[in-house]
């Protein structure tokens, strides 16, 4: 399978604790996006990568949240102290570079926090 | 502030039928209007997108309207299938103005077409 992959697909943590997701975008994609979505809603933007710089962040990334994407390939998203509000479907996606470019979105994280 | 407004939440209708889903947005900055569908368990995959200096494109039977000056947009499903009972999600992104892309999505709509 040569689409975005992510890992794990379902995590259930208590609060307080730190989760880390990965990301694997179709190869040779330079952007990757993370996006979150809650239950009944569309996905939300919440980061942005060109190869391995990140250039965009929105304000629902807290300062507990960060995100890397070292050498380009592979991208992490960790949570520190996750709260209850935290549980969500976390989405990556990736394209090749034009802003335009079709996204292609992975099957998921789902993250529960008790 | 939402700046893409979907409706409706939910819609039922039986097979063959041709259900419309509406989407309006507010920043006259968008250039790209893509179409998501969603599986449950499974990410948005693309159905179909626009820009805006077209008013329809279709493909295959998914066609989307575009109404600039009224700044909404909308999906027609034609011969609807049961296999088509996805929930679907409009979007935007400032697209081909040099931006990043990152898409802004509505509420979505719970698509149930009946056998």
């Amino acid at each position: 399978d040569t689409g975005v992959s992510q890992d794990p697909r379902h995590k259930i943590t208590k609060r307080g604790q730190n989760v880390t997701f990965r990301c694997d975008p179709i190869s040779e994609h330079n952007r990757l996006y993370w996006y979150r979505q809650t239950l009944g809603q569309g996905p939300e933007f919440l980061t942005y990568f060109q190869n391995e710089a990140q250039l965009e962040k929105s304000r629902l990334l807290s300062d507990r949240f960060s995100a890397e994407r070292p050498k380009g390939s592979f991208s992490t998203l960790e949570i520190q102290r996750t709260e209850q509000g935290d549980s969500a479907m976390y989405l990556c996606a990736s394209n090749v570079g034009g802003g335009a470019d079709t996204q292609y979105f992975g099957p998921g994280t789902r993250l529960t926090v008790l | 502030q939402q700046q893409v407004k979907q409706s409706p939440q939910s819609l039922i209708v039986q097979k063959g039928g041709i259900p419309i889903i509406n989407c309006a947005y507010e920043n006259t900055a968008f250039d790209y209007f893509p179409w998501y569908q969603q599986f449950p368990g499974k990410g948005p995959a693309l159905l179909i997108a626009i820009r805006p200096d077209v008013s329809e494109k279709k493909e295959g039977r998914f066609t989307i309207s575009f109404n600039k000056s009224a700044k909404q947009f909308s999906l027609h499903i034609m011969d609807s299938q049961p296999g088509d009972s996805a929930t679907y999600f409009c979007a935007a992104s400032m697209g081909y103005g040099g931006s990043q892309g990152n898409l802004i999505f509505g509420k979505g709509t719970k698509l149930s077409v009946k056998p």
